[in-house]
């Protein structure tokens, strides 16, 4: 069966600092892989999405970034955190074919202090 | 441009009452279209999806097509109802990328 694991669940930094969650899908090949953020109020806004390897696609500018190093796993990083990048970041897959379902991870709360 | 929008950020009932949370969205063709359900300390999941016509949880959900809604429903809520729903949509012919509503908050009182 497929499964989604993200990491780490909480995560404390400081303003400045670089920032690296990870994302890694099992059970199943070539899924779409996808980095949203969720706010009170705000619903899941949509950071990257991802088709393939090294392929990677923005949805809004921001101090964020993303990589896909292998098929099924996915990074989302950042240089230097603001403040403004605290937040619950989930990461999710679905593939091209099927129903189309997004499969979730548990989500990692990020606080910049 | 492609949205999906749930126009209620909380709603609030009591146990047995019927709860109707509103989804509209604005996609070109005919779109494919989901309810997530978040549960207290759980991961966000999906509900049901319009295609498989099924009833969750005793909660079903309608596409109209004419007032461009996919409302949810449920005759009589439970208080184990209490989450965060999202209304999503997916272009049909090969795009892949849902996009959410904002979310509605659903609470039900004893």
């Amino acid at each position: 069966s497929q499964t989604i694991h993200q990491w780490p669940a909480t995560l404390v930094q400081p303003v400045g600092s670089p920032l690296s969650l990870e994302c890694t899908v099992e059970g199943t090949s070539n899924p779409n892989l996808y980095w949203y953020r969720q706010a009170a109020g705000r619903g899941l806004q949509l950071l990257f999405y991802s088709v393939g390897i090294g392929q990677i696609s923005s949805e809004v500018p921001q101090n964020l970034s993303a990589s896909r190093p292998q098929d099924r796993q996915f990074i989302l990083s950042s240089k230097k955190l603001l403040l403004s990048d605290s937040g619950f970041y989930l990461c999710a897959w679905n593939q091209d074919r099927g129903l189309g379902e997004l499969f979730f991870g548990e989500g990692s709360r990020l606080t910049v202090l | 441009a492609q949205r999906v929008t749930q126009p209620e950020k909380l709603l609030s009932v009591f146990k047995g009452a019927p709860v109707e949370l509103k989804c509209n969205y604005s996609y070109s063709g005919s779109p494919e279209l989901f309810w997530y359900v978040q549960y207290s300390r759980q991961r966000l999941q999906l509900l049901l999806r319009h295609i498989s016509r099924e009833s969750i949880k005793g909660f079903t959900a309608d596409l109209n097509k004419g007032e461009t809604s996919f409302h949810l429903k449920k005759p009589f809520a439970q208080e184990e109802d209490s989450a965060m729903y999202y209304c999503a949509a997916r272009g049909a012919g090969g795009s892949y990328i849902p996009t959410f509503g904002r979310g509605t908050s659903l609470i039900v009182h004893p």
